[in-house]
C-alpha cells in the first residue's frame, strides 16, 4: 500500500527558510521510473507543480522558483525533504508531496498517490 | 512553460446528468494529459491518466480523450459524490502545469 505523508512547521515568518519532509512508504525510490515530486496549492486557487526527484538522483525545479528550492532524499530512509528560502506570505498554501509514476511504455509519467498535504501560514 | 486552459470555471448540474470539461494546451502534450478530482479540504485524486487510462478503483462513469492540445474529461450519470473541482495536469514536460479547475455543482 502506497501512502505518503507531510510533516513540518504549520507557520514560519517572512524571510525564513521553510523545510518540508515527504515521509513515504509501499515503494522504493531508487526503484526505477519512480519519482516523488511536491506541489502546493494557495488557498481558493489552482495547483502549483514545484520540484521533483527522480529514481536516479536527477532534480528538476519549477522554472519561477527554483533559486529558491532545494530536494534530496535522506540516503537512509524513506524521507525526501524540500527547503525553500526566503518564505513569504505569498507562499502561504497546502504543501503536498507526491508519487509520480510511468507507464508500461515507462516513457509517460503520471502523479497517482498523494500525501494529505500540510498548510504551512507565512506571517509578516 | 505550457500553458494549461480549462473550461468551463463552473458548471451546475444534477444527479444523472452527463458533463464535459475540456483542456486547451498552449503547445502539443501528444498524451501526456491527466486529470484530477478535488473534494474540500482533500488532495487531489487521480481519475484519468495519460489521456484516456482510467485509474484502477475509479468509475467507469469517467472517461477521457484527446491528443495534442485538445482533451476532454466526460463524466456519465453524475452521482451526489461527483461534486467536487476538477482539474488538468499535463506532464508532457516540466515544469508541469495544472488548468484552473472546474467547479461542478448541483
Amino acid at each position: 500500500q502506497v501512502t505518503l505523508r507531510e510533516s513540518g512547521p504549520a507557520l514560519v515568518k517572512s524571510t525564513e527558510t521553510l523545510r518540508l519532509t515527504c515521509t513515504f512508504s509501499g515503494f522504493s525510490l531508487p526503484t526505477k521510473w519512480m519519482r516523488v515530486a511536491w506541489l502546493r496549492q494557495p488557498p481558493g486557487k489552482t495547483l502549483e507543480w514545484l520540484a521533483r526527484l527522480d529514481w536516479d538522483g536527477d532534480r528538476h525545479y519549477s522554472t519561477s522558483l527554483e533559486t529558491r528550492l532545494s530536494i534530496s532524499k535522506d540516503p537512509f530512509t524513506n524521507q525526501v525533504v524540500l527547503t525553500m528560502t526566503n518564505m513569504d506570505p505569498v507562499d502561504t498554501a497546502i504543501y503536498y508531496c507526491a508519487r509520480m509514476r510511468a507507464d508500461r511504455s515507462g516513457n509517460r509519467f503520471y502523479f497517482d498517490f498523494w500525501g494529505q498535504g500540510i498548510l504551512v501560514t507565512v506571517s509578516s | 512553460d505550457i500553458q494549461m486552459t480549462q473550461s468551463p470555471s463552473s458548471l451546475s448540474a444534477y444527479v444523472g446528468d452527463r458533463v464535459t470539461i475540456t483542456c486547451r494546451a498552449s503547445q502539443s502534450i501528444t498524451s501526456y494529459l491527466n486529470w484530477y478530482q478535488q473534494r474540500p479540504g482533500k488532495a487531489p485524486s487521480l481519475l484519468i491518466y495519460i489521456a484516456s487510462n482510467l485509474q484502477s478503483g475509479v468509475s467507469s462513469r469517467f472517461s477521457g480523450s484527446g491528443s495534442g492540445t485538445d482533451f476532454t474529461l466526460t463524466i456519465s450519470g453524475l452521482q451526489p459524490e461527483d461534486f467536487a473541482t476538477y482539474y488538468c495536469l499535463q506532464t508532457y514536460s516540466t515544469p508541469y502545469t495544472f488548468g484552473q479547475g472546474t467547479k461542478l455543482e448541483i
